[in-house]
């Protein structure tokens, strides 16, 4: 069973303030990404990775960098946290050969609800 | 870049109904296109895909529908049971999964 995990759960941040979102996979996925969830947009993809020392942008890069420093793990960091990027933060491993006959399957986690004041 | 309209934001069926859930893309190299589910207050799992290769796929109760000259795509879930009741989201990627758009989301609420 595939298995991703992310920390923390639950974050009250200060505008201006760093925030760093962690998530940890244990499928030796190549593959990672970051999204938010907001109602009415639905999931925005923010950063993805290719493997250990990648990060490519996606649809919403803006105010968010991505760290790869492993296969495992993969963060999200908002340098100068803004009340707009309250919102659940999710991530992913897999996509593309790694679900067996779903091959493009994406697991996720169970998500991040990060609120800016 | 691609685009994902999800037209259906709710939808209510009675159990044992029918349930279909539209999706449009605008990116004609599209071609795959998964469905995932998010049960209240957990994230989301994977439920069915399809491939361009192919207008039609079943598994069990969920059949997923492609129309490539209309660029639409739909679920449909048949024999509806409570725990049907969820949000669900589809998704398009030109490159095979690596990368998908998802569309906005249908809140599917089955009575009982």
């Amino acid at each position: 069973e595939a298995a991703v995990t992310q920390s923390p759960r639950n974050k009250v941040a200060v505008t201006g303030g760093k925030v760093t979102l962690s998530c940890n996979q244990t499928n030796n996925h190549n593959n990672m990404y970051w999204y938010r969830q907001d109602t009415g947009h639905g999931l925005r993809l923010i950063h993805y990775s290719y493997g250990a020392g990648s990060t490519e942008k996606g649809d919403i890069p803006d105010g968010y960098k991505a760290s790869r420093p492993s296969q495992e793990n993969f963060s999200l960091i908002l340098e100068l946290a803004t009340p707009s990027q309250t919102s659940v933060y999710f991530c992913a491993s897999g996509g593309s050969g790694t679900g067996g006959d779903n091959y493009a399957e994406q697991f996720f986690g169970p998500g991040t609800r990060l609120t800016v004041l | 870049g691609e685009k994902v309209e999800q037209h259906e934001s709710t939808l209510s069926v009675r159990e044992g109904d029918s349930a279909v859930i539209n999706c449009t893309y605008t990116d004609t190299a599209s071609s795959y296109f998964p469905w995932y589910k998010q049960e209240a207050g957990k994230s989301l799992h994977f439920v069915i895909d399809i491939r361009s290769n192919v207008d039609r796929k079943q598994s069990q109760r969920l059949t997923v529908l492609l129309d490539k000259k209309a660029k639409r795509f739909s679920l449909h879930i048949t024999a509806t049971q409570p725990e049907d009741s969820a949000i669900y989201f589809c998704a398009a990627s030109w490159d095979m999964g690596y990368k998908l758009t998802f569309g906005t989301g249908t809140s599917l609420l089955v009575d009982p």
